[in-house]
């Protein structure tokens, strides 16, 4: 099985509807990061959680990490076009912000 | 401040044959990472670089990848022979220093082997 599930695998949405991803790692945490990546590029940083309960937010991008559940979610409010792509977790098992192990991605897509 | 640059962008060459990918990490970042990405899942990384010195390089399939990175800055990936299961995309990462700053990915490498 995989270290780090992400759920669901994909999504389609209504523009202008909340949705949650979740990432859930079978393994303790030393720190959770949070990509985006568009068909044919490069990851974009969306956020870095690190302790638990922690919660950060950038435009209408919230992320939180459970510690407790070794559990991370991503909300995205009243959802645009411009967030539709694949959204990818990554741990940081070893505490050295290095050897990330990523999730399979949850693939994201809005609707008009 | 310029991203991390990756080239080519798009590769497609048949099996048995060679194929060498470059990446010029941001200014100053000294750690320098290689991930490879098959369709459909999560990047996996193959090796991690310190300046120009191996952190990591234990899912890096030694028989047929290797990597370098002589100067401590640019550094490259290279296939020699490609199998048909490498094809993927080859991102490049680069972060401040090991265990110090996120890591800020490139456009990647989209390879098919034929």
């Amino acid at each position: 099985s995989q270290e780090l599930e992400q759920s669901p695998q994909s999504l389609i949405v209504q523009e202008g509807k909340n949705l949650t991803i979740n990432c859930t790692s079978s393994k303790t945490l030393y720190g959770l990061y949070w990509y985006k990546q568009k068909y044919g590029e490069g990851l974009i940083f969306l956020m870095m959680l690190q302790k638990g309960g922690e919660e950060k937010s950038h435009e209408k991008i919230t992320a939180k990490l459970d510690e407790k559940k070794q559990q991370s979610s991503l909300h995205i409010t009243a959802s645009q076009p411009s967030h539709a792509g694949i959204y990818l977790c990554g741990a940081d098992y070893t505490g050295t912000a290095s050897k990330l192990t990523f999730g399979t991605g949850t693939r994201l897509q809005v609707t008009l | 401040e310029a991203g991390v640059a990756q080239s080519p962008r798009y590769k497609i060459i048949e099996k048995r044959q060679s194929v060498a990918f470059w990446c010029n990490p941001i200014s100053g970042h000294a750690t320098l990472y290689w991930y490879q990405q098959i369709l459909g899942q999560g990047p996996k990384l193959l090796i991690q670089f310190q300046n120009n010195g191996v952190v990591d390089d234990s899912q890096l399939p030694k028989d047929r990848f290797s990597a370098e990175r002589l100067k401590g800055v640019d550094s490259t990936l290279k296939i020699q022979p490609a199998k048909l299961e490498d094809s993927a995309v080859y991102l490049c990462a680069s972060s401040l220093a090991e265990g110090i700053g996120t890591q800020y990915f490139g456009p990647g490498t989209r390879l098919l082997v034929l």
